[in-house]
């Protein structure tokens, strides 16, 4: 089975802290993704990596970087969290069989007050 | 660019009625299509996928969904709901290499009794 894992599954933090949010995965996989998940505005792309130390930004990457040392972990860094960036983030991973499928972690919840 | 458009964010439907959850994407290649399904407080499971092979697409749990190119759709139905089947519903879109997906909003489905 595929492992997507996500360090944190719920975390508060205070406006203007450093959050860090770690991805990792047993799948060997060169492509990794981070997503925020928002009521009414679905799954939006913060950054993606198609490989180590490769990324690119998404669609909303405003406040937030990455990080991809190795090719297992992903990090989702907000320098300075704001209000607006609780969230759900989730990471995914695509099917190594190139199916399409993609398979999430359990997601992290972050609130920032 | 690629987009998708989910063009109701509720749908209510009696049990044992027909299920139509609705979907317009705007691709410049030859798009990949998923429909993903999300049970409250649980994770993404991928519904169905069309790849390119036949335009009618059978998933899981007796939902379909059909590819009309010429509509630039992929709209999902069920013919006959369950109380089971009340969950949020995403479109997704990808491009042909799986580097990126894109979703929609979201479609919060509720069955009535």
């Amino acid at each position: 089975d595929v492992k997507v894992t996500q360090s944190s599954r719920y975390l508060v933090k205070r406006t203007g802290e450093k959050v860090f949010l770690e991805c990792v995965q047993d799948m060997d996989h060169e492509n990794m993704f981070w997503y925020r998940q928002d009521p009414g505005l679905g799954l939006r792309l913060i950054y993606f990596s198609y490989d180590v130390k490769m990324k690119e930004k998404g669609d909303i990457p405003e406040g937030y970087s990455v990080s991809r040392e190795k090719k297992e972990r992903f990090s989702l860094i907000l320098e300075s969290a704001s209000t607006n960036q609780t969230s759900m983030y989730l990471c995914a991973i695509p099917d190594r069989g190139r199916t399409g499928e993609l398979f999430f972690g359990e997601g992290s919840r972050l609130t920032v007050l | 660019a690629q987009s998708v458009t989910q063009l109701d964010s509720h749908v209510s439907v009696s049990e044992g009625t027909p299920v139509l959850l609705r979907c317009n994407y705007s691709s410049s290649y030859s798009p990949s299509l998923f429909w993903y399904v999300q049970h409250p407080n649980k994770g993404l499971q991928l519904l169905l996928k069309y790849t390119s092979a036949a335009t009618l697409v059978k998933g899981i749990n007796g939902f379909e969904a059909e590819f009309k190119k010429s509509e630039t759709s992929f709209h999902l139905t069920k013919p006959s709901a369950h109380m089971s089947d009340a969950a949020e519903y995403f479109c997704v879109v990808s491009e042909a290499n799986f580097n990126k997906f894109y979703f929609g909003s979201g479609t919060k489905l509720n069955v009535k009794p």
